[in-house]
């Protein structure tokens, strides 16, 4: 079992739609979870981070968390093209261990 | 405040040869990571280090070392390259507290022939 697991998609949503990408993590003990963006030939980029259960909102972008499921999510709501990206969740217990990722397409 | 800055940011280099790549963190970022990513395999950790101690390792070969100076600055060094070394090396910084937040440079793009 990998110890962070993401659909690889690719997820491909409408323009201003709702996209949900969903995570789970083997490590119980894990304390803090995160969700970097990707673009093409970049490096990954910061977007959301959570510590405690339930939902943390920034912008259009909400992160959930359930720790007794293990289970991590990231929503993003009136998905524009430019969110377009492979979304990359992270799990720190004592290092940080990625996801292989999900990439999303969101069209015009 | 500038972000993790990475040299250089492409490098070709032949097998059998050995590469040293540089990370500068984040000013005032103690903890630097390192890691591999290739299409294949992801994003693999390959060590972190704090205060100039490594403090974690991922499953690499010995060839991969790295080492953190008093600044924070980091490189790390990979001996006798084989072609499988050919990835995008990304350096990552944080504050290395409770939340062990990371940001990440642009990346190495590291070319093996």
């Amino acid at each position: 079992q990998k110890e962070v697991e993401q659909n690889s998609g690719p997820l491909s949503v409408p323009e201003g739609a709702i996209a949900s990408l969903n995570c789970t993590y083997s490590d119980r003990g894990s304390q803090s979870f995160f969700w970097y963006r990707q673009y093409s030939g970049k490096s990954p980029e910061l977007i959301m981070s959570i510590y405690s259960n339930g939902d943390k909102e920034d912008g259009r972008f909400t992160a959930q968390l359930n720790k007794a499921s293990q289970y991590v999510s990231l929503l993003i709501r009136d998905s524009q093209p430019s969110d377009s990206a492979t979304y990359l969740c992270a799990v720190y217990g004592n290092k940080l261990v990625f996801g292989a990722g999900t990439i999303l397409r969101v069209k015009s | 405040k500038a972000g993790v800055t990475q040299t250089p940011r492409y490098l070709i280099k032949t097998r059998g040869q050995q590469v040293t790549l540089s990370c500068s963190p984040i000013s005032g970022h103690r903890s630097v990571s390192w890691y591999q990513q290739t299409p294949g395999q992801g994003l693999q950790f390959l060590f972190e280090y704090f205060s100039e101690t490594q403090r974690n390792k991922g499953n690499f070969p010995g060839r991969f070392s790295g080492r953190q100076f008093s600044n924070s600055r980091s490189e790390m060094n990979v001996s006798t390259l084989e072609l499988g070394d050919s990835a995008l090396y990304l350096c990552a910084s944080s504050l290395a507290g409770q939340y062990y937040e990371q940001y990440f440079g642009p990346g190495t793009r590291l070319t093996v022939t």
